[in-house]
């Protein structure tokens, strides 16, 4: 089984739709989740950093971290074409950092 | 320049060369990695060095050879490659090492092997 689990995609939206997009994880060391989002031919930028569950919002994003159930999630509101990118999941415990395999998302104008 | 700057942008190589990829970081960190990235894998962490000193070396094959002559900069030494070495190879850095730290990564340099 995979330390962190999240699926491919691709996850195809029209403009002004919400998105969600998730992972989930199997070890329960896991303390700090982070969400990155890597346009084409770019380095992944950190878009999201949370501690321990609960919510965080910054503008259109939401970040969720259900530890109980070892699920994050990332939601976009109000979806643009310019959100098209592929968004790494992240997450640190014990001094080790592990990503999942990125899920790419489409905004279709 | 701001941030994490990593050149080539892109590299093709045979088999045989030696080839440098650079790294440098604006952010005043302590910490920098080297990470490859390959299509539908998560990202591999190869090296890791604090405060210039490597701290991690996750198994790399000896053909990788990582440099930090100071906290500011990062090399990968590349020479007698395979082609399943062809990826993405990023530089990211942190203010340290510690786990509540979070990494800022460069654009990276498309590596080809021929």
């Amino acid at each position: 089984q995979k330390e962190v689990e999240q699926d491919p995609g691709p996850l195809s939206v029209p403009e002004g739709a919400i998105v969600s997009l998730n992972c989930t994880y199997s070890n329960s060391a896991f303390q700090y989740f982070m969400w990155y989002r890597q346009y084409s031919r770019k380095g992944p930028e950190l878009l999201m950093y949370t501690y321990s569950s609960g919510n965080k919002e910054d503008g259109r994003f939401t970040a969720q971290v259900d530890k109980s159930s070892k699920y994050i999630s990332l939601f976009i509101r109000d979806s643009q074409p310019s959100d098209s990118a592929t968004y790494l999941c992240a997450m640190t415990g014990f001094q080790k950092l592990v990503f999942g395999t990125g899920t790419r998302l489409l905004v279709s104008p | 320049e701001t941030g994490v700057t990593q050149t080539p942008r892109h590299l093709v190589m045979g088999m045989t060369n030696k080839k440098s990829l650079k790294c440098e970081q604006h952010l005043g960190h302590n910490a920098m990695y080297w990470y490859k990235q390959s299509a539908k894998k998560p990202l591999e962490l190869m090296f890791v060095y604090s405060l210039e000193e490597r701290v991690e070396n996750n198994s790399v094959p000896s053909r990788f050879s990582p440099e930090c002559p100071n906290s500011s900069h990062l090399f990968l030494h590349l020479h007698t490659l395979q082609p399943e070495d062809s990826a993405l190879y990023l530089c990211a850095s942190s203010q340290d090492t510690r786990e509540n730290q979070p990494q800022h990564f460069g654009d990276g340099t498309r590596l080809s092997i021929l």
